[in-house]
C-alpha cells in the first residue's frame, strides 16, 4: 500500500539553527500538508500545498517557516530559526483530490525535532 | 475554530468493553472524520461520515453525527488491546484542510 515517508524521523538540533524536514507523497497525490504536535497535545494544522504554492497556512507558519517541492516528489519543511518551542513532532500527510469533497489525508509517521 | 474537540480526553476499560467517545465543532463541515494514532506514530485513518448522514459503520466502529448539535460519537465495540491509541476527529469544511482536535486516549486493559 502506497505511504508517505518522512526523514529523518529524529533531530535533535541546536536553537536558532535551521532544520529541514523531508517528505515523500504518495506519487498521484495533489494537495500536500504539515501539521505539529507537541507532546501529548492536539495535532494543528501548518501549511497545505497545491499547485507548487502554498494554498493555506496558520497562524504557527510564520516567516520562520517554508515549504517547498524543489522536483515533484519531495516536500520540504524548512524552520531558519529555530527556537524551544519548535521542538515537537512533525507529520506530513497528503490527499489526492478533492473531487468528491472528501479529503482523507494518508499521513507519514512523522519527524520529531528536538531542539535544546 | 471550527477544530472538533473530543471527550472524554483519557478513558480505560476491560478488553471485551466498548469504548465511547465524542467530538463536538462549531462550524458548517462538509464532513467529519475519525483518526488513530499509536504511541509516538502518525495518524491512520478509520472512518469518514458525511454531513448527510446520521450513522456509518465499519467493523467494530459505529460512527454517528448530529449536524443540528454539531457532535459525532466514535463508538468501538467488544474492544481489544490493540485498540489501545489516541483517537482523534477531524472536521472537513471542503477547504482542502483538516481540523484536529486534542484526542481521546482510550486504554485497554487485558
Amino acid at each position: 500500500e502506497p505511504e508517505v515517508t518522512q526523514t529523518p524521523s529524529h533531530q535533535v538540533t541546536q536553537m536558532g539553527q535551521e532544520v529541514i524536514l523531508r517528505c515523500v507523497p504518495i506519487s498521484n497525490h495533489l494537495y500536500f500538508y504539515w501539521y505539529r504536535q507537541i507532546l501529548g497535545q492536539k495535532v494543528e494544522f501548518l501549511v497545505s500545498f497545491y499547485n507548487n504554492e502554498i494554498s493555506e497556512k496558520s497562524e504557527i507558519f510564520d516567516d520562520q517557516f517554508s515549504v517547498e517541492r524543489p522536483d515533484g516528489s519531495n516536500f520540504t519543511l524548512k524552520i531558519r530559526s529555530t527556537k524551544l518551542e519548535d521542538s515537537a513532532m512533525y507529520f506530513c500527510a497528503s490527499v489526492r483530490a478533492g473531487g468528491t469533497g472528501a479529503n482523507v489525508l494518508t499521513f507519514g509517521a512523522g519527524s520529531r525535532l528536538t531542539v535544546l | 475554530s471550527q477544530q472538533g474537540e473530543e471527550d472524554p480526553q483519557a478513558l480505560s476499560i476491560q478488553e471485551g468493553e466498548n469504548a465511547t467517545m465524542n467530538c463536538s465543532y462549531k462550524t458548517s463541515i462538509n464532513n467529519l472524520q475519525w483518526y488513530r494514532q499509536n504511541s509516538g506514530r502518525g495518524l491512520v485513518h478509520l472512518i469518514l461520515i458525511r454531513s448527510n448522514e446520521r450513522e456509518k459503520h465499519s467493523g467494530r466502529l459505529r460512527v454517528t453525527l448530529d449536524t443540528s448539535k454539531k457532535s459525532s460519537s466514535l463508538l468501538i465495540t467488544a474492544s481489544r488491546a490493540a485498540d489501545t491509541a489516541s483517537y482523534f476527529c477531524a472536521t472537513d469544511a471542503n477547504d482542502y484542510k483538516l481540523s484536529f482536535g486534542a484526542g481521546t486516549t482510550v486504554t485497554v486493559r487485558a
